[in-house]
């Protein structure tokens, strides 16, 4: 397990943008980012693999939120645009361990997006 | 692929065997993890592969299944396993978690 930490929450007005980060060391493993609204379960928004080169979403965020990562700087990042209420959440980054089958090994504390006028 | 955990709440006392369910909606092989979560805290790793124990994870904690049907059985609740648990399947994109299953103290 490695310490991640996660970066960039806070308020946002519906339609707006903010950007998470999360310090990720390693870049040999794909990053992950999973959020939880208020008061309920998890929900995995968005992957990335370790070279940078695919990227998968979940449909709730197709076509408004990007991850990208800089192996330079050990982070991955979640763009998140045209916010709406729905997306207020603890957003969590999570390591992805690849054998045979997969796995989150490690995860950070969360960062709080709030999406409210 | 959807997953669905029963029971959704679940009232144990210290001491008891517990079991939840996880059911795909399809075959995931054994592409199953397990995750504990407490108040406030980021989800914790159990169980991975469906049955195989995260280092440091207590052995009271077991998972078992394949296919479509899954099960993390814990043998002897302990305080500190009072909490809200959800199974994940990774066998392709979109990945996706059970609803989860809170567990109280009876």
């Amino acid at each position: 397990e490695v310490q991640l930490v996660e970066s960039g929450g806070g308020l946002v007005k519906p339609g707006g943008s903010v950007r998470l980060s999360c310090a990720a060391p390693g870049s040999t493993y794909y990053m992950n980012w999973v959020r939880q609204a208020p008061g309920k379960g998890l929900e995995w928004v968005s992957s990335i693999s370790s070279g940078g080169t695919y990227m998968y979403y979940a449909d709730s965020v197709k076509g408004r939120f990007t991850i990208s990562r800089d192996t330079a700087r050990n982070s991955v990042y979640l763009q998140m645009s045209s916010l709406r209420a729905e997306d207020t959440a603890v957003y969590y980054c999570a390591r992805e361990q690849q054998r045979v089958y997969n796995w989150f090994d490690s995860w950070g504390e969360g960062t709080l997006v709030i999406v409210s006028s | 692929i959807q997953l669905t955990q029963s029971p959704s709440f679940l009232s144990a006392s210290v001491g008891d065997r517990v079991t939840i369910t996880c059911r795909a909606s399809q075959g995931i092989s054994s592409y199953l993890a397990w995750y504990q979560q407490k108040p406030g805290k980021a989800p914790k790793l159990l169980i991975y592969a469906a049955s195989t124990l995260q280092s440091g994870v207590p052995s009271r904690f077991s998972g078992s299944g394949s296919g479509t049907e899954f099960t993390l059985t814990i043998s002897s609740l302990q305080p500190e396993d009072f909490a809200s648990y959800y199974c994940q399947q990774l066998s392709g994109y979109p990945y996706t978690f059970g609803q989860g299953t809170k567990l109280e103290i009876k």
